[in-house]
């Protein structure tokens, strides 16, 4: 399979615990994205990557957040001292920089206890 | 900013019956348009897409038509089936910027009856 791929698909976790996941895009696929699905909306931005140059992050990515992408490969999202609010549905997806199409992974479900 | 309205879901429909999901855009660029379908316990997949004004996007049955006149892409299919059942997302990519990070709506969630 050459799709994105996420791990975990599911995490649980207690409040104030770090949790970190992990992305791993289409492997010619040059950026990256993250967005935070709740339940009953759509996807929201929070950040992209293209190789490994973070270059933007949306006003949703509060200082807990913060996302990494060594070597423009696979990236990670790491979340501190989580809060009930950061339970959502994490997504990646990657593209072609001079593609418009991007390509889903299925996600990581993050439970905040 | 950019953003998508869609129609608030869900919409229940029999088997074979016409399906239309409207979606309308405010974009301060000249975007591109997609909708994303999501299966239940499944990732958003690309269903179609089109890049340019009168352009229309079609893949399995469904279609949709670029009109920047109404700044709309509404979603059509003919005949619906019970495996189209599933959330529908429409969504545009602002090219202007060159991020082209994806505006998503809130969702339309589809039921097909037997």
């Amino acid at each position: 399979d050459t799709g994105v791929s996420q791990n975990p698909r599911h995490k649980i976790t207690k409040r104030g615990q770090n949790v970190t996941f992990r992305c791993d895009p289409i492997s010619e696929h040059n950026r990256l994205y993250w967005y935070r699905q709740t339940l009953g909306q759509g996807p929201e931005f929070l950040t992209y990557f293209q190789n490994e140059a973070q270059l933007e992050k949306s006003r949703l990515l509060s200082d807990r957040f913060s996302a990494e992408r060594p070597k423009g490969s696979f990236s990670t999202l790491e979340i501190q001292r989580t809060e009930q609010g950061d339970s959502a549905m994490y997504l990646c997806a990657s593209s072609l920089a001079t593609a418009d199409t991007q390509y889903f992974g299925p996600g990581t479900r993050l439970t905040v206890l | 900013g950019d953003s998508v309205t869609q129609m608030e879901g869900p919409v229940t429909l029999s088997e074979e019956a016409f399906l239309t999901i409207n979606c309308t855009y405010t974009a301060t660029g000249y975007p591109s348009l997609f909708w994303y379908v999501q299966y239940p316990g499944e990732g958003l997949q690309l269903l179609l897409k089109a890049t340019k004004a009168d352009d229309k996007g079609s893949n399995k049955g469904f279609e949709a038509t670029y009109r920047k006149e109404t700044t709309s892409f509404h979603l059509e299919k003919g005949s619906v089936q019970v495996s189209d059942s599933a959330v529908y997302f429409c969504a545009l990519s602002d090219r202007q910027t060159g991020r082209r990070a994806l505006t998503f709506g809130s969702g339309t969630r589809l039921q097909v009856q037997p």
